[in-house]
């Protein structure tokens, strides 16, 4: 089952920064968080993952809370190919990948 | 990023005949693929996760003899749905896994659109 909780949508302005929270209280010490998106009728597209550390390549940042109980994915400048569902996902190293329903963001011209 | 791509694209078959998907990983070795199944407007499912060399391993409720799944090379996955029935028609995706560069990533297929009539 699914260890992670999104708001199932949200709208963002096309220019503005998207940023996509998940909850995953129940998170083990060595398990990482993914983060995917889904666009319509494609295959989950990876955008990035980190264990404790904050983590920033060229598609988004990441932030993990010191905790490590809730996690942040930001689109710095979303734009409308951004629109899709995004999934977030913890996982040990070497395990199985287990979806909840994510969050289908919405980015309005 | 890592290329893994599914063959065929989209696939209409009778009910009652057998259909094989493949999945490749393009450009890295894969020892551990795994199979998803996504209805419309609901999350991916995960069906089972290939071993190269070795059984699958099958999720709760998924039916082994009915998913057949082969993993016979380091960059090729198959699930084969056999006596295929309409209520088998899905989004059938697959991922491979990357252990490059120190880091573990799951990297996805396209996706394959199955229709059973």
């Amino acid at each position: 089952d699914a260890k992670t909780t999104q708001p199932p949508s949200m709208d963002c302005a096309e220019g503005r920064a998207a940023n996509l929270p998940c909850n995953h209280s129940t998170i083990s010490g060595n398990e990482y968080v993914y983060w995917y998106r889904q666009i319509h009728s494609q295959g989950p597209q990876y955008i990035i993952h980190g264990l404790k550390n904050n983590e920033t390549n060229e598609m988004a940042s990441l932030i993990i809370t010191e905790d490590r109980k809730s996690s942040t994915l930001i689109l710095p400048h979303a734009t409308l190919r951004d629109t899709a569902v995004y999934y977030c996902i913890v996982s040990n190293w070497g395990n199985q990948f287990y979806f909840g329903t994510g969050t289908s963001l919405t980015v309005i011209p | 990023g890592a290329v893994v791509s599914q063959h065929p694209s989209r696939v209409i078959c009778k009910s009652g005949t057998s259909v094989k998907i493949e999945c490749r990983s393009l450009d890295f070795q894969a020892t551990t693929m795994f199979w998803y199944r996504q209805f419309p407007k609901q999350s991916l499912m995960l069906m089972a996760t290939s071993n190269e060399g070795s059984k699958a391993t099958y999720e709760q409720g998924v039916e082994k003899d009915k998913f057949l799944i082969n993993h016979a090379s380091l960059t090729l996955s198959t699930l084969t749905v056999t006596s295929a029935h309409p209520e088998d028609s899905s989004f059938y995706i697959c991922s491979a896994r990357d252990r490059r560069g120190g880091s573990e990533t799951q990297y996805f297929g396209p996706g394959t659109r199955l229709l059973v009539l």
